[in-house]
């Protein structure tokens, strides 16, 4: 199976700070790539779609880039909302993978 | 409105079997992909595998390959995980969610159902 490694497993962070998280693939995967959003006890949801292509919904405050094996998403000015944890979700083979998540806490 | 309902928790001893059933409604049950995510406790997602329930294939994450089985009854609009040899890194909930393909081939699963809680004890 594709591996996805994503760092950091976790940060802290203050309101209005620029955020950046990374995903690497153990192959090319095209853009065959989303991020996820989830909050405690809650069901994931996804933020970006084709590795750079913001969900319906989603605010313009998160972006996402890369293609082949290296992806990046970032959060332009974290909101409280956005204290979470992140996952990266490849679906090149037919066999999909996330990564480990980042978890965003208040600094 | 799009819903799915899991089955209840389940407290199983290591070796055994477990089923776990995700009952759709409010759709055509035979038009979108289920997968199945696990989650243990605070710990991340990992993907196990799909099914689609029009025509029964299936496709399973290597780890799973041989001790999962995805299945499902179309009368009841029902997807069913069984995971067999049970162990103590087991113990997690285990999550069924509809995949659609509304932004194209990029899959959204767009739809979760509450979880099951699996506990692998002696």
């Amino acid at each position: 199976d594709i591996q996805m490694t994503q760092s950091p497993s976790s940060l802290s962070a203050s309101v209005g700070d620029r955020v950046t998280i990374t995903c690497r693939a153990s192959q090319g995967i095209r853009n065959d790539l989303g991020w996820y959003q989830q909050k405690p006890g809650k069901a994931p949801k996804r933020l970006i779609y084709a590795a750079s292509s913001l969900q319906s919904g989603v605010p313009s405050r998160f972006s996402g880039s890369g293609s082949g094996t290296e992806f990046t998403l970032t959060i332009s000015s974290l909101q409280p909302e956005d204290f979470a944890t992140y996952y990266c979700l490849q679906h090149n083979s037919y066999r999909w993978t996330f990564g480990q998540g980042t978890k965003v806490e208040i600094k | 409105q799009v819903q799915l309902v899991q089955s209840g928790a389940e407290v199983k001893k290591p070796g055994a079997s477990v089923k776990v059933s995700c009952k759709a409604s409010g759709y055509t049950f035979t038009s979108y992909d289920i997968n199945w995510v696990r989650q243990a406790t605070g710990q991340g997602l990992e993907w196990m595998g799909w099914m689609n329930p029009n025509s029964g294939n299936t496709g399973y994450a290597q780890k799973f390959q041989g001790r999962v089985t995805m299945t499902r009854n179309t009368s009841i609009s029902t997807a069913y995980m069984e995971l067999s040899s049970l162990r103590s890194e087991d113990t997690a909930v285990y999550y069924c969610a509809r995949v659609s393909y509304s932004s194209g081939w990029y899959p959204h699963f767009d739809y979760w159902g509450q979880g099951t809680l699996v506990t692998v004890s002696s």
